[in-house]
């Protein structure tokens, strides 16, 4: 079954401890993004992804990092998490073999419901 | 940055009833496409249309784009107790823009 998957679901931790959240896509699709969503905000783009080792600042970048090491993975990683990174987090990917006039659709994982405390 | 601006907000119909919401967007896009939220849970894909299109049916669900007014609207028709979500337009450039989204509850 295509899909993308996302670890963990729920996570609740301090001020301060790293923490990294999973991300794969068993579609081969090329590109792949980080999104969070916060009430009557919407989806903001964190980081995104157009290959292997080409990443890119989405539009809210602070406070994350991402990698690209496999063409499947895509972690966030939050170095030192504060409080307002507190939000509900979703990871997505799309082929990318027509770039930017793409008309794929973007599949998007369950979501990762983060709480900073 | 929301590139995509969904009106209303939020939106309370009877079941049968139709649902329609609209999008608003400031640049030029290639393609336009919608998406349903069910609470809490991942986007889905509902429906896409390109730039030189108009118009799109898919089932209950019918697109308009308006170019020049640069907005689209998403009209659910006969709407059943698991349409209710929230609805988000997307633009689609090198990345996807939402909007805020159009909430919507159908009530049996």
């Amino acid at each position: 079954e295509a899909q993308v998957t996302q670890n963990p679901r729920y996570l609740i931790t301090v001020t301060g401890k790293k923490l990294t959240v999973t991300c794969s896509q068993n579609m081969n699709h090329e590109y792949m993004s980080w999104y969070r969503q916060d009430p009557g905000l919407g989806l903001r783009q964190i980081y995104y992804s157009m290959n292997v080792e080409v990443t890119d600042k989405g539009d809210v970048p602070e406070g994350y990092k991402v990698s690209r090491k496999e063409k499947r993975n895509f972690p966030l990683i939050l170095e030192s998490p504060s409080p307002n990174q507190t939000s509900l987090y979703f990871c997505a990917s799309r082929p990318w073999t027509s770039g930017a006039r793409s008309t794929d659709t973007q599949y998007f994982g369950p979501g990762t419901r983060l709480t900073v405390l | 940055s929301q590139q995509g601006e969904e009106d209303p907000q939020a939106l309370s119909i009877q079941e049968g009833e139709n649902a329609t919401m609209n999008c608003s967007y400031k640049t030029s896009i290639n393609n336009l496409q919608w998406y349903r939220q069910n609470s809490g849970r991942g986007l889905v894909h509902l429906i896409l249309i390109r730039s030189n299109e108009r118009e799109k049916h898919s089932g209950r669900l019918r697109v308009t784009l308006d170019t020049s007014k640069k907005s689209s609207s998403l009209l659910i028709t006969a709407s059943r107790a698991a349409d209710t979500a929230s609805y988000f337009c997307a633009r689609n450039d090198y990345k996807l823009s939402f909007g805020a989204g159009t909430t919507v509850t159908v009530r049996a």
